[in-house]
């Protein structure tokens, strides 16, 4: 069974770089969509952007001069950087396996806060 | 940007048929999806490409798409289905999008 686990710190500064890692087990990152997907606390889904398994990658466009998304085959993670980050950007951030036009699986979801 | 828009919240009573609306500009000619969110849970899949059903979800989840409209039904509504529900649309140029979610209660 296919498990994505998302792993960093929970709290970041104002201005910093958001680093999160997600580990996959139970398949290979090869041939899916790998996405990073934001939920605001009460609020609703917002889609960051995605990395296919041949390294091409997809960025929401209003988060696209912030967001970094890259991957390691050798180790199944693929990894989230988001920059100059504001209390705005605090959001349970989850990881999940797109096939072509949906996602079929999701992580737990990791709570990062933006804080001094 | 493209959006799409759902209603921040529907109700129906046990037993009844609830349908959940999604809308977006020629949303028809793109696949959507819907996913289900319990309080302090991961999204799950239930309905992908417009109307069908992942292995493991119940048959009175269903799905529809034409024109700028999309809809998720859901027969014979029990109390375990009450959730956020989102839906999402995916094309060549908007890539992924989600719209703003409903809040599914059974009363």
């Amino acid at each position: 069974q296919v498990q994505l686990q998302e792993s960093g710190p929970g709290l970041v500064k104002p201005s910093e770089t958001l680093s999160l890692t997600c580990t996959v087990s139970g398949d290979s990152i090869s041939g899916y969509y790998w996405s990073w997907i934001r939920q605001p606390p009460g609020k609703g889904l917002e889609w960051i952007g995605y990395i296919y398994y041949s390294g091409s990658t997809n960025y929401n466009p209003s988060l696209k001069s912030r967001v970094t998304i890259s991957m390691d085959t050798t180790n199944n993670q693929v990894s989230l950087k988001l920059s100059s980050v504001t209390a705005a950007d605090t959001a349970v951030f989850y990881c999940a396996r797109g096939i072509s036009y949906f996602i079929d699986y999701w992580g737990q979801g990791t709570l990062v806060t933006v804080s001094s | 940007s493209y959006e799409l828009t759902q209603p921040p919240s529907v109700s129906v009573s046990p037993g009844q048929t609830a349908s959940i609306a999604c809308s977006g500009d020629k949303l028809g000619d793109k696949y959507v999806c819907w996913y289900q969110q319990k309080p302090g849970q991961s999204p799950v899949l239930v309905i992908h490409e417009d109307s069908k059903r992942p292995s493991g979800i119940p048959e009175r989840f269903s799905g529809s798409n034409s024109g700028n409209t999309a809809t998720l039904t859901i027969s014979g509504t029990q109390a375990m289905d009450e959730a956020d529900y989102y839906c999402q649309a995916w094309d060549s140029r908007i890539h992924v999008v989600f719209g703003g979610g409903t809040k599914l209660t059974v009363l």
